[in-house]
């Protein structure tokens, strides 16, 4: 059984870090694409970034490109979100998710979701 | 970026009727083309994928089609478990969701 589990999230003040991660396990974790994707209260889905299966190619939104950062550690079966810079906008419910395919983009869509962690930016 | 247009934004049914989901992006998307169902408290849930092809234990009642700048999901026929919010996503240019189609009871 796939299994996402995100952690990391809570309340953080503006313009503090926070890093998200996310333990895999049910698939072989290196075989797939991974996924950050928010939902801000009451509100839509919104991709925040995705990194292929070696790292090779990685993509954010505009929203969070050159604050937050992906990564991977396929020995570990874990994905990461490095957020920095944080803004009350970033305010939202972050899912780990898994890939149908090696590539982020083109082919393919997510097909498992993790439960998501909240995080809060407020002071 | 590519900005996916969803329409209606709700859409009032009663179970056994069909419900058609629109979904316009603001340039080609190729095939490259994703549906989403969200419950309430609960996870998306992966309907369609590259436009037309259904997820692993998808009901056959949900259906993708189209191609380009636009696309439809069908419900041939509602059951009480579908009245929820529907979510398309691209990933030709990028990744990005619509705005949501909420289906609910009439």
């Amino acid at each position: 059984e796939v299994q996402l589990v995100e952690s990391g999230g809570g309340l953080v003040q503006p313009g503090r870090s926070l890093r998200l991660s996310c333990a895999a396990s049910g698939f072989t974790f290196d075989d797939y694409a991974m996924h950050w994707v928010r939902q801000a209260p009451g509100k839509g889905l919104e991709w925040v970034s995705g990194i292929s299966w070696n790292s090779g190619s990685i993509g954010y939104a505009d929203s969070v490109k050159g604050r937050f950062t992906i990564s991977r550690d396929n020995a570990k079966n874990s994905l990461y979100l490095q957020m920095n810079s944080l803004r009350a906008e970033d305010t939202a419910l972050y899912y780990c998710a898994k890939d149908l395919f090696l590539e982020w983009r083109s082919p393919g869509a997510v097909d498992y979701w993790g439960q998501g962690t909240l995080v809060t930016v407020s002071s | 970026e590519i900005v996916l247009t969803q329409s209606p934004a709700t859409l009032s049914l009663s179970p056994g009727e069909r419900a058609t989901l629109s979904c316009r992006a603001s340039q080609s998307v190729s095939s490259y083309l994703a549906w989403y169902q969200q419950k309430p408290g609960q996870a998306p849930r992966l309907l369609i994928y590259d436009a037309s092809n259904r997820a692993t234990g998808i009901p056959a009642r949900f259906s993708g089609s189209g191609s380009g700048t636009d696309f439809t999901l069908t419900i041939s026929s509602l059951e009480p478990e579908d009245f929820a919010v529907y979510y398309c996503q691209q990933r030709s240019s990028g990744v990005t969701f619509g705005p949501g189609t909420k289906v609910d009871i009439k």
